[in-house]
C-alpha cells in the first residue's frame, strides 16, 4: 500500500523556535509537495520538488525553507516559528501530473 | 480573482438528494482538473479525475467546460457517507503545480 508519512501528527513550539517537519514517501515519485490549510483558505503552497536538490517557491513561501536530499524525503523547515504559522500542514507526493497522494498532516500550534 | 473558486458551503441536503458543486478556474492552459474529497480532520483524497468528455463514477458525474473554464460534480443518491469537504483542484503554470479550491461542506442528513 502507498505511503506518505509525517514525523509528527500533533507539535507545540515556542515563537521563535526552529522547526523541522519531516515527510517521507515509499512510492518512488518524483513530485513532493508541502501545503498548509487554514479553515476559510484552504490548501495553500508552500513549496514544491521535482527532484532530488531541486526546490520551486509556491504561493506562500515567505518564512519556511525546504530541502531535499532524498528522493523520498521532503523536509520543511520553519527558520524561525511565529504564530502566523499555526496551522495543518500537509506533506503529498505525485508522479507527473497524476494524482497526489497525502500523508495524515502534522497540525502545528507555535506559542 | 482565486486562480480555483468553488460554491460557497456549507450544503445540507436529505439521503436521497441529488447536489451539485460548481468550481471556476482562471487559467485557460490548465489541462488536469480533479475532485479530491476530505473528511473532517483527515488529509484529502482523489474523488475522480475530470475529462473532457464528461465521466461518471457510480453516483458521481463530473464534467468540464473549456470555454467558461467551470467544473462540476453532481452526486446522485447522497448517502450519509458523502458527507464531507469536496476540494476542486486544477493544474497551474508550473507543471504538476496543483491549485486547490477552498472546498464546499456537503452535510448529508437522514
Amino acid at each position: 500500500d502507498v505511503k506518505v508519512t509525517q514525523s509528527s501528527r500533533y507539535l507545540v513550539k515556542r515563537t521563535g523556535e526552529k522547526v523541522f517537519l519531516e515527510c517521507v514517501q515509499d512510492m518512488d515519485h518524483e513530485n513532493m509537495f508541502w501545503y498548509r490549510q487554514d479553515p476559510g483558505l484552504g490548501l495553500r503552497l508552500i513549496y514544491f520538488s521535482y527532484d532530488v536538490k531541486m526546490k520551486e517557491k509556491g504561493d506562500i513561501p515567505e518564512g519556511y525553507s525546504v530541502s531535499r536530499e532524498k528522493k523520498e524525503r521532503f523536509s520543511l523547515i520553519l527558520e524561525s516559528a511565529s504564530t502566523n504559522q499555526t496551522s495543518m500542514y500537509l506533506c503529498a507526493s505525485s508522479f507527473g501530473e497524476r494524482k497526489l497522494f497525502f500523508g495524515s498532516g502534522t497540525q502545528l500550534s507555535v506559542l | 480573482r482565486k486562480e480555483v473558486e468553488q460554491d460557497p458551503g456549507p450544503f445540507n441536503v436529505p439521503e436521497g438528494a441529488t447536489v451539485a458543486f460548481n468550481c471556476t478556474y482562471s487559467n485557460s492552459a490548465s489541462q488536469s482538473f480533479f475532485w479530491y474529497r476530505q473528511d473532517c480532520r483527515k488529509e484529502p483524497k482523489l474523488l475522480m479525475s475530470v475529462y473532457s468528455s464528461g465521466n461518471e463514477d457510480g453516483r458521481f458525474t463530473a464534467q468540464l467546460n473549456r470555454a467558461s473554464q467551470y467544473i462540476s460534480l453532481l452526486i446522485r443518491d447522497s448517502k450519509l457517507s458523502d458527507s464531507a469537504t469536496y476540494l476542486c483542484v486544477v493544474n497551474g503554470n508550473q507543471g504538476g503545480k496543483l491549485i486547490f479550491g477552498q472546498g464546499t461542506e456537503l452535510s448529508v442528513k437522514p
